[in-house]
């Protein structure tokens, strides 16, 4: 079992849907999560944190699941700058600098 | 936010050749520094955390030998791919990590713009 898993996608979604992601983790014991976003061909671009009640920056909302080692994040309102793969990142229990990757969720938005 | 920089952001070289990546925390001191390497359409993959002035600490199945490491300042971390060969050309990206104060939570990472690398 992968240690982050995403659904790859893509979602397509027409412009001011709502759109949301889940990510599943294995290790229980993972105390950072974070959602990256990244462009085609460039870095990833650190998008917010997760905090364990919850948190919202403007139109996007994440959320965790610690008994069920998930976390998500909510789109409203989509932009079509908003296309862009976003990453699911978990730390390891074993090292806090050490962040495990999902495989990213593909979004593109339409006009 | 804090600034990462790759050099260079592009490189084609022949097989058999070395090639020398820089990473650069330019406004922040990063005492760990991170290399990974993606290919098309994957996932990021992990190859080593680098710590200033020791050595590098390499994720199972990458070669050290291979992929050399020195983190010689707290602001420069190279990664050099010896002996290159076609089934290395990938992007390879660098990150530092900065942290808010003691808090052991609010560990992210930046990242370096990366660098595409091509074998021929």
């Amino acid at each position: 079992r992968k240690e982050v898993e995403q659904d790859p996608g893509p979602f397509n979604v027409p412009e001011g849907a709502t759109v949301a992601f889940n990510c599943t983790y294995s290790n229980s014991a993972s105390q950072s999560f974070f959602w990256y976003r990244q462009d085609c061909r460039k870095e990833p671009k650190l998008l917010m944190s997760v905090y364990s009640s919850g948190n919202e920056d403007g139109r996007f909302t994440a959320q965790l699941n610690r008994a069920s080692q998930y976390i998500s994040l909510l789109i409203r309102d989509s932009k079509l700058s908003d296309s862009a793969t976003y990453l699911c990142v978990v730390n390891s229990s074993y090292n806090n600098n050490d962040m495990r990757f999902g495989a990213g969720t593909r979004l593109t938005v339409k006009p | 936010g804090a600034v990462v920089s790759q050099h260079p952001s592009r490189v084609i070289c022949k097989s058999g050749t070395s090639v020398k990546i820089e990473c650069r925390s330019l406004d922040f001191q990063a005492t760990t520094m991170f290399w990974y390497r993606q290919f098309p359409k994957k996932s990021l993959m992990l190859m080593a955390t680098s710590n200033e002035g020791s050595k590098a600490t390499y994720e199972q199945g990458v070669e050290k030998d291979k992929f050399l490491i020195n983190h010689a300042s707290l602001t420069l971390s190279t990664l050099t791919v010896t002996s290159a060969h076609p089934e290395d050309s990938s992007f390879y990206i660098c990150s530092a990590s900065r942290t808010s104060g003691m808090s052991r939570l609010s560990y992210e990472q930046y990242f370096g713009p990366g660098t595409r690398l091509t074998v021929t």
